[in-house]
């Protein structure tokens, strides 16, 4: 059973339309994340809480924007989507980095 | 600079051989290491992990070893098996630094039957 939920798992949208990415945790966890994969492999940092009302920037710069105002809600928007933003998006929590991380399963998005 | 390294972008190996996957870091402050296991179009799940303070940890057919003094460590599965095919990545965390873990580029590796 999954802790972390993301939805929706796949997304197909056009051009120019605004789009939450929604991930919630049951975990009670404070920290936060939001990664985005390319087929390329590699997992890029775009955005993290450390709390609630607390969001920094990643390594990646994004044009997506995040928000905190509960503890176990941490949706990803885009204001205007654009085929650059086509891409695998994963959410994770943890209590702390030493525990490791939890990911939900991710979503899929692809603008056309 | 990246500080977590998997050289290797991809790794094919026969059923019921050993699997090696192997991960480099710089930062010696690094005090601990996990390693997650990804299907395609799902999350990262974790499969191991090894603290500083040893050299090997084992949980059935995989074990992480770990060299702190040439900064290294490796994935072991053995046997491999065809579901183990997956993209497996290498993360480091340091109880003194930021809070984030730092993760490799990622592994593919392919278990052929």
């Amino acid at each position: 059973e999954a802790d972390i939920y993301q939805t929706p798992r796949y997304l197909v949208i056009g051009t120019g339309k605004k789009i939450t990415l929604e991930c919630s945790q049951t975990m009670g966890h404070d920290k936060m994340y939001w990664y985005q994969q390319d087929p390329g492999m590699e997992l890029h940092l775009i955005h993290y809480s450390y709390g609630v009302n607390s969001t920094e920037k990643g390594d990646l710069s994004s044009e997506s924007t995040v928000s905190r105002i509960r503890t176990e809600h941490f949706p990803l928007t885009l204001e205007s989507a654009r085929p650059s933003h086509t891409s695998q998006y994963l959410c994770a929590s943890s209590e702390s980095g030493r525990n490791g991380y939890t990911f939900g399963s991710g979503t899929r998005l692809t603008v056309v | 600079d990246q500080q977590v390294k998997q050289n290797s972008p991809s790794l094919s190996v026969q059923e019921g051989r050993i699997s090696i996957l192997n991960c480099d870091y710089t930062n010696s402050m690094f005090d601990y290491f996990l390693w997650y296991k990804k299907y395609p179009a799902e999350g990262p799940t974790f499969l191991i992990s090894i603290s500083s303070i040893k050299d090997k940890n084992e949980d059935g057919r995989f074990t992480v070893f770990l060299n702190k003094s040439a900064k290294h460590l490796s994935l072991h599965i053995v046997p491999s098996q065809p579901g183990d095919s997956a993209v497996y990545f290498c993360a480091a965390y340091s109880q003194g630094g930021s809070e984030k873990l730092v993760f490799g580029k990622g592994t593919k590796l392919t278990v052929n039957p």
